[in-house]
């Protein structure tokens, strides 16, 4: 059974400040690493990672996917309040399992 | 366009009773999931859709849950005699494609329905 595991699970910083998320991950056959936000409700898609070593880049977010170390690291830089929520790692393509998540809760 | 949307946004039922739970999903996608998010868990899996094809019930828990798809669009959950560990939030997603990992296969999730089984 794939198993994704996600980490800090919660961290508080402070607004300009720079996080990084990690999710890591067991699984038989590696199909897509994928990363959603969580505020409220619905999950919002992020990135979807296939390859190892390129970064992938939306705004002041950014990911990358290590296939050897089996990990992928989310990154959000210059960090506002609109960036507080839960970060969801998934792996798969049809049936993604999904790590706990990372609660990232951001102060001004 | 319209995301995917579902129906209750809340629903609160005694234990024993059966619910139904609906998910209407982006127009034109072929792909649809049910998953369901428990207080301190993860997002689960429970069944998927894809065109025409028969369904993965791999991930459904037990026999009172079951789910249907008509017309390949909408879809409704069934959960049958309902029981408090059933108390959760189901999530519905659906994509474009299914079964690659290119841009266009991503789930799209809807809203959720809070089940509450008291």
């Amino acid at each position: 059974e794939d198993k994704v595991v996600q980490s800090p699970l919660s961290l508080v910083v402070h607004e300009g400040d720079t996080v990084t998320l990690n999710c890591s991950y067991e699984v038989t056959n590696f199909r897509s690493l994928l990363w959603y936000k969580q505020e409220k409700k619905a999950p919002t898609f992020l990135f979807m990672l296939t390859s190892s070593g390129i970064e992938k880049k939306s705004g002041r977010l950014s990911s990358i996917l290590d296939k050897k170390e089996l990990f992928s690291i989310l990154n959000i830089t210059a960090t506002q309040t609109g960036d507080s929520a839960i970060y969801l790692c998934a792996h798969g393509n049809n049936r993604l399992a999904f790590g706990k998540g990372n609660q990232v809760v951001v102060i001004p | 366009g319209a995301g995917v949307s579902q129906s209750p946004s809340n629903k609160v039922t005694e234990k024993g009773k059966d619910v139904e739970l609906r998910c209407d999903p982006i127009s034109g996608h072929t792909a649809l999931y049910w998953y369901r998010q428990s207080l301190g868990q993860g997002l689960e899996f429970l069944i998927y859709f894809q065109g025409n094809s028969a369904p993965d019930k791999s991930g459904l828990p037990s026999d009172r849950f079951s789910a249907e798809r008509t017309g390949g669009s909408v879809s409704t959950l069934t959960i049958q005699r309902t029981q408090q560990e059933d108390s959760a939030v189901y999530l519905c997603a659906s994509s474009l494609l299914a079964g690659g990992f290119i841009l266009g296969y991503e789930q799209y999730f809807g809203p959720g329905t809070r089940l509450t089984v008291t």
